[in-house]
């Protein structure tokens, strides 16, 4: 166990719907960030959060929405589904500016 | 633009013999560089890293990997292969916020190693 947590680990829906993924950091860290893993087009910096607050923006659609709640825990949004948003969507975290992160398990989202 | 590349796909070697996973990079500034392990179904493990100091860094589970400034390399190495280092490897850089703070990490696509019997 990273101590990484992210919930729910398998997520089927259907296009068109919108889901939210979880996370929650490791005890300490106040960095979360969130990547997309697809097959084509390998691990996708999505967007970081510290302590709250968003600190940087990667390949992250319009449709795709995230916030760092006040106990850290995060929050990643999908909506408007499609079909090539079925990924794995893993959450990591790190103290702030420390040189690695520690990733959880990830979500695998398919979209039917 | 910062990024990483690990330009072959694939690496097959036979257990017991030693194994190098590659990996460059192109970042402004000094680098810092990892390494992670993917196995099936599971999110990505820590290897090792390179921030400053010893080009040659050891890491988990018997990897090291040296740091080439000239070659702009960060290949990874192990001495002798095991069947169970079967799995995927990616190379990282992390890129720096506005204002020089440490931002995220860049992945390279990945190397996918099987090490057979």
């Amino acid at each position: 166990d990273s101590g990484v947590t992210q919930t729910p680990k398998h997520l089927i829906t259907a296009t068109g719907q919108r889901v939210t993924l979880r996370c929650s950091p490791r005890s300490g860290d106040l960095s979360v960030y969130w990547y997309q893993q697809s097959l084509d087009q390998g691990l996708q910096f999505l967007i970081q959060y510290y302590n709250g607050e968003e600190r940087a923006k990667g390949n992250i659609l319009e449709r795709f929405s995230a916030q760092q709640f006040p106990d850290l825990h995060s929050e990643l949004n999908l909506s408007s589904l499609e079909l090539g948003d079925s990924a794995l969507y893993f959450c990591a975290s790190s103290v702030w500016n420390s040189y690695g992160y520690t990733f959880g398990s990830g979500t695998r989202l398919t979209v039917v | 633009a910062q990024s990483v590349a690990q330009p072959e796909d694939q690496v097959n070697v036979a257990e017991g013999n030693p194994l190098t996973v590659k990996c460059t990079y192109s970042v402004s500034g000094n680098p810092y560089l990892f390494w992670y392990v993917q196995y099936p179904n599971r999110g990505l493990q820590f290897l090792l890293k390179y921030i400053t100091g010893d080009n040659l860094v050891k890491g988990s589970y018997g990897f090291e990997a040296e740091f080439n400034k000239s070659q702009t390399s960060f290949h990874l190495k192990k001495p002798s292969a095991l069947v169970s280092d079967s799995a995927l490897y990616f190379c990282a850089v992390r890129v720096l916020n506005y204002g020089g703070s440490q931002g995220n990490l860049i992945f390279g696509k990945g190397t996918k190693l099987s090490v057979k019997p």
